[in-house]
């Protein structure tokens, strides 16, 4: 149980286009789920928190304008990177939390972007 | 603000046990978390521990929990070349989850 999936795991564009990238909770339904971005050999950056049925909550620093993200069911959550540039390019991970007392996040496999 | 501390890299010989440590800050913390992560893949929840407990084992991890020198620990026994990977702690601080740098384990035959 708790399976997250993401789509595409990678993506190659080219600079100006918008991507989207898709986080879907196979098992359960997720009132929350959050984006993560991930550099090379670093850890988890947080950009956003997805609630379902309202807007994104963003991190200091994240261009919510930049970073779209919908939460339009307790299933899927999408990240749309808008007019993407060559610095945009990283590995974004998504992951829902199971309404619990842990209250555990559970991870996608992650998507890579490329932009050239 | 939030910081939590891992070792960068461990290595270790196949069969011999592992141990990650993890220090944070946030004395509030409920649950601390301990995440894998292999190449190009998401992050894998291993195992928790609630902040009142001080030991959690789970087949061959074992957690430990200083809360009051907020100071974590995953020990994995027996390890197995299986278990290279990159090993994060998170701590749930609010209503996220603050991670760690990272561990490096490598294991080798």
């Amino acid at each position: 149980g708790a399976v997250v999936s993401q789509h595409p795991s990678w993506v190659i564009c080219k600079s100006g286009t918008s991507v989207k990238i898709e986080c879907r909770s196979l098992d359960f339904q997720a009132t929350t789920m959050f984006w993560y971005r991930q550099f090379p050999k670093q850890s988890l950056m947080l950009m956003a928190t997805s609630n379902e049925g309202s807007k994104a909550t963003y991190e200091q620093g994240v261009e919510k304008d930049k970073f779209l993200i919908n939460h339009a069911s307790l299933t899927l959550s999408t990240l749309t990177v808008t007019s993407a540039h060559p610095e945009d390019s990283s590995f974004y991970i998504c992951s829902a939390r199971v309404v619990s007392g842990t209250d555990t996040q559970y991870f996608g496999p992650g998507t890579r972007l490329t932009v050239l | 603000g939030e910081d939590v501390e891992q070792s960068l890299f461990l290595s270790v010989r196949e069969g011999d046990s592992s141990v990650i440590n993890c220090t944070y800050t946030d004395s509030s913390s409920t649950y601390l978390y301990w995440y894998k992560q292999e190449p190009g893949a998401g992050l894998q929840l291993l195992t928790y521990i609630f902040s009142n407990m001080d030991m959690k084992q789970d087949q061959r991890l074992t957690v430990l929990l200083n809360k009051k020198d907020k100071h974590l620990s995953l020990r994995i026994a027996d390890t197995q070349t299986g278990d290279s990977a990159i090993y994060f702690c998170a701590e749930r601080s609010t209503d996220k989850l603050i991670f760690g740098t990272g561990t490096r384990l490598q294991v080798f035959p």
